[in-house]
């Protein structure tokens, strides 16, 4: 258990719609990282928060977008969906800024299928 | 453009054996790599890292190899236990980044064979 915990763990949803995707990250870590795998490809970084401020941006699009809350909790919204976007989302946590220390520790991940 | 590249998606040994993964990267401004393991429905955990100032960096059965001048890294496994099936991702960072993060390659599935 990485102390990570992302729900919900699975999502089924119709083009067009909008879900949203919620991170707890372990104690006392202050960044969040967001993480997409599709289908044969790697981890791809969409977006990072640290402390409740934006800190980097990865390939996430447009209609995509997250915040981090003054509890630390971390929600990735993903609207108009398309079935493109169906995907395993993510979510990293670190108790430093960068990624200095080297280690993530990763949730479960939310398998989301946009049919 | 694949900054971090597995070539080999998949790897089959027989139990015992050694497992050597394989891993590539293109900017030169990496100099600190991770491997992470992945089993099915769990997120990624570390496994292993190296910095470039090291060469080769051991912890038990996990040995990582580093030759920055071929950017080139790999993962040796020995032996190699069942248990050890699993997707393995390298990952590389500059140190110190301080705003950024991990990129991953795509993975190599590891099956070892009793």
């Amino acid at each position: 258990d990485s102390g990570v915990t992302q729900t919900p763990k699975h999502l089924i949803t119709a083009t067009g719609q909008r879900v949203t995707l919620r991170c707890s990250p372990r104690s006392g870590d202050l960044s969040v990282y967001w993480y997409q795998q599709s289908l044969d490809q790697g981890l791809q970084f969409l977006i990072q928060y640290y402390n409740g401020e934006e800190r980097a941006k990865g390939n996430i699009l447009e209609r995509f977008s997250a915040q981090q809350f003054p509890d630390l909790h971390s929600e990735l919204n993903l609207s108009s969906l398309e079935l493109g976007d169906s995907a395993l989302y993510f979510c990293a946590s670190s108790s430093s800024a960068g990624s200095d220390t080297g280690e993530l520790f990763f949730g479960e991940g939310s398998r989301l299928t946009v049919l | 453009d694949q900054q971090v590249k597995q070539n080999s998606p998949s790897l089959s040994v027989q139990e015992g054996r050694i497992s050597i993964l394989n891993c590539d990267y293109t900017n030169s401004m990496f100099d600190y790599f991770l491997w992470y393991k992945k089993y099915p429905a769990e997120g990624p955990t570390f496994l292993i890292s190296i910095s470039s100032i090291k060469d080769k960096n051991e912890d038990g059965r996990f040995t990582v190899f580093l030759n920055k001048s071929a950017k080139h890294l790999s993962l040796h496994i020995v032996p190699s236990q069942p248990g050890d099936s699993a997707v393995y991702f390298c990952a590389a960072s500059p140190w110190n980044s301080g705003n950024t993060p991990l990129v991953f390659g795509k993975g190599t599935r590891l099956s070892v064979i009793a």
